[in-house]
C-alpha cells in the first residue's frame, strides 16, 4: 500500500533551519509529484510547495521563496523540505502529500511538528 | 493571495444532508476543474474525499459528493453520521502566485 512516513518532531531556536524528510513506499516515486503542506495549531492548511521527482523541478509558494528548499533522493524514494530563518510563526505541523500533478493530494504523511522556541 | 472562502462551521443532525461552499475566483475555482476536498479529524492528517470537482477516490462513501458553479464549489454530505464530524477543506489549482490554494476550513458538527 502507499505510505508516506515523515521524520519526527523537531524543536528549533529562532533563526535556525529545519529539514523534514518524507519516505515513500508502495508506488513508483518518480510517477507522482510530492507536495508539502503546513498547518499552524488550530488553523487551516497552507500549501508550501512541491517537487517533481522525475525532474527535480520545484515550485514554491511566493511567501516561502528564498527560505524553503525541497530536494529528494530517488534511490531511497525520499523527499526533503528544509526551511531556514525560522520564526515563532513557523511553529506548525508539516505534511508531505503525494500529488497527481498539481491537481490533488491523494496520500498524506502523518505530519511533523516543528516547534520554534528560544 | 487570499484563501478560498468557506463557512467557519456547519451543523446537522444524523440522517440529514449538509452542504459546504467554497468560493474563489476565476483564477482558481472558476478557471479549472481541479477542486478537491479533504476531511480532517482532530490530530490526524487530511484525507482526500473528492477530487476534480466531483470524483470520489476508491473507498470513499457515495454519501460524499461535489459540484461546482462558476467560482463556487460545494461539498454535500448526505445521511449524516456521527463519524462525519470533522474539519473539511477545499483546495483548488490556481494560476496565482502559488500552485494550490486551500479554503480556510469548515468545522462540521453532527448534533
Amino acid at each position: 500500500q502507499v505510505l508516506l512516513v515523515q521524520s519526527g518532531a523537531e524543536v528549533k531556536e529562532p533563526g535556525a533551519s529545519v529539514k523534514v524528510s518524507c519516505k515513500t513506499s508502495g508506488y513508483i516515486f518518480t510517477n507522482y509529484y510530492l507536495h508539502w503542506v503546513r498547518q499552524a495549531p488550530g488553523q487551516g492548511l497552507e500549501w508550501v510547495g512541491r517537487i517533481r521527482p522525475d525532474t527535480g523541478v520545484t515550485y514554491y509558494a511566493q511567501r516561502f521563496q528564498g527560505r524553503v528548499s525541497m530536494t529528494m533522493d530517488t534511490s531511497i524514494s525520499t523527499a526533503y523540505m528544509e526551511l531556514s530563518r525560522l520564526t515563532s510563526g513557523d511553529t506548525v505541523v508539516y505534511y508531505c502529500a503525494r500529488g497527481l500533478y498539481d491537481r490533488y493530494f491523494d496520500f498524506w504523511g502523518q505530519g511533523t511538528l516543528v516547534t520554534v522556541s528560544s | 493571495q487570499s484563501a478560498l472562502t468557506q463557512p467557519a462551521s456547519v451543523s446537522g443532525s444524523p440522517g440529514q444532508s449538509i452542504t459546504i461552499s467554497c468560493t474563489g475566483t476565476s483564477s482558481d475555482v472558476g478557471g479549472y476543474n481541479y477542486v478537491s476536498w479533504y476531511q480532517q479529524h482532530p490530530g490526524k492528517a487530511p484525507k482526500l474525499i473528492i477530487y476534480d470537482v466531483n470524483n470520489r477516490p476508491s473507498g470513499i462513501s457515495d454519501r460524499f459528493s461535489g459540484s461546482k458553479s462558476g467560482n463556487t464549489a460545494s461539498l454535500t454530505i448526505s445521511a449524516l453520521r456521527a463519524e462525519d464530524e470533522a474539519d473539511y477543506y477545499c483546495n483548488s489549482y490556481t494560476s496565482g502566485n502559488t500552485l494550490a490554494i486551500f479554503g480556510g476550513g469548515t468545522k462540521l458538527t453532527v448534533l
